[in-house]
């Protein structure tokens, strides 16, 4: 069964700070690895995603994440938090092409709040 | 970037009757539609797959009969929850791929139902 584990329910770091939140899956074959974020009653805007090549991968709003094969992780990062980046963030994960076009399998979710 | 549209953005309605929610892709074809369920705080539950021209399938513990799914056309799929319940109360988001599934799918901005 594919899975993917966000062991954090709950991130809190202050401003300027770096943060990181985890991630990591367990599927069959290959898998593409994607982030989101969730402001409130809102639905959710892509971030990143890591498909093949780099494992270091740029995103949106300054974040990044770097796929590790070994570990099975493919954790979100951030060199300096800003307060507007206090949001839920959810990583997932799909399984590429001879899947079920476009199923994503999500993390349950960690809630990042960034301190003034 | 491609968009998916959601209507309504919020409902109120009583119990026992029934709600249709539409999600739509405003600049590109999708041959399927995701249906998810976002509980307070929680992760998304996939409800059911939409697939144009054909019947959805529906994942395991969700009533069919219950959220009947329409996928009309190539930028529209409707969720209509039949008899709701307060219990049915939750925020519904759509989302939709564009092509491989190697692109980012886009999500809808969500439905907040509320059953009194």
């Amino acid at each position: 069964a594919q899975s993917v584990a966000q062991p954090e329910d709950q991130v809190n770091v202050a401003e300027g700070n770096p943060l990181t939140v985890k991630c990591t899956y367990s599927v069959s074959g290959n898998p593409y690895l994607f982030w989101y974020v969730q402001y409130p009653n809102r639905g959710l805007q892509f971030l990143l995603k890591y498909i093949t090549g780099d494992n270091l991968v740029k995103g949106s709003y300054g974040f990044e994440a770097e796929f590790n094969k070994s570990q099975t992780s493919f954790h979100l990062k951030k060199p300096s938090a800003l307060v507007s980046d206090s949001a839920l963030y959810f990583c997932a994960v799909s399984l590429g092409r001879g899947s079920t076009l476009g199923r994503l399998y999500f993390g349950r979710g960690t809630q990042l709040t960034v301190w003034p | 970037g491609a968009v998916v549209s959601q209507h309504p953005s919020r409902v109120i309605c009583k119990s026992g009757t029934s709600v249709k929610i539409e999600c739509r892709s405003l600049d590109f074809q999708a041959t399927t539609m995701f249906w998810y369920r976002q509980f307070p705080k929680k992760s998304l539950m996939l409800m059911a797959t939409s697939n144009e021209g054909s019947k959805a399938t529906y994942e395991q513990g969700v009533e069919k009969d219950k959220f009947l799914i329409n996928h009309a056309s190539l930028t529209l799929s409707t969720l209509t929850v039949t008899s709701a319940h307060p219990e049915d109360s939750s925020f519904y988001i759509c989302s939709a791929p564009p092509g491989t599934s190697t692109d980012t799918q886009y999500f809808g901005p969500g439905t907040r139902l509320t059953v009194l």
